[in-house]
């Protein structure tokens, strides 16, 4: 049985820094691109950024490039976002995800980053 | 940045009704798109993948349809446990992006 397990959201202050860890049992990481995907209170899921199956390649989108920076602990079989310089539209429940490079087929159960001003 | 655009935004609907919800992308995207669905406080769940192949265990009654740029998703037969937020996803290209959701309510 798959699962991912998602931690490491809080309250943090505007400008502040978290990070967020993904534990995987079930499948081996290293044949899965992961990823984090958020969603705002109330909105829509923003998929944010991703690294591929060997960890050779990560992509982000513009609003967190610099600021947030996805990692694999392959002895672990984890991942982890480390957000920093944070803003309050950073608020939201943030996702890890998995998949072998389709839509993503394996989600965390969310945690909850709200950033205050 | 691709844009995918899903419409309606929000329906209501009654149980055994069927349901089509549209995605279009702004540009060609192949058959690189999937479907999902997210009941309140869940994460999502996928339905679809490739455009058409449903995942294993989600009801015959969801079915995914289109090419390049339009997509659909069809639910033949709505049951109770279908009232959620629907997402459709590209990922042709990096970014990947998904639609702004289309909440599918009791009528």
């Amino acid at each position: 049985q798959v699962q991912l397990v998602d931690s490491g959201g809080d309250l943090v202050k505007s400008g502040g820094s978290l990070r967020l860890s993904c534990t995987v049992s079930g499948i081996d990481i290293n044949d899965y691109f992961l990823a984090w995907v958020r969603q705002p209170p109330g909105k829509g899921l923003e998929w944010i950024t991703s690294i591929s199956a060997g960890g050779s390649s990560i992509h982000a989108i513009d609003s967190v490039e610099g600021r947030f920076l996805v990692s694999r602990n392959t002895a672990e079989n984890s991942f982890s976002l480390q957000m920093n310089t944070l803003r309050v539209d950073d608020t939201a429940v943030y996702y890890c995800a998995a998949s072998k490079g389709t839509a993503y087929n394996f989600w965390g159960q969310g945690t909850l980053v709200t950033v205050s001003s | 940045d691709i844009q995918m655009t899903q419409s309606p935004s929000s329906l209501s609907a009654s149980v055994g009704d069927r349901v089509t919800i549209t995605c279009r992308a702004s540009q060609y995207i192949g058959n690189d798109l999937g479907w999902f669905q997210q009941k309140p406080g869940r994460a999502p769940k996928r339905l679809i993948n490739e455009v058409s192949s449903l995942e294993s265990g989600v009801a015959f009654r969801f079915s995914g349809s289109g090419s390049g740029t339009e997509f659909t998703l069809t639910v033949t037969s709505l049951q109770p446990e279908d009232f959620a937020t629907y997402y459709c996803l590209q990922y042709f290209t990096y970014p990947w992006t998904f639609g702004q959701g289309t909440k599918v309510e009791v009528k």
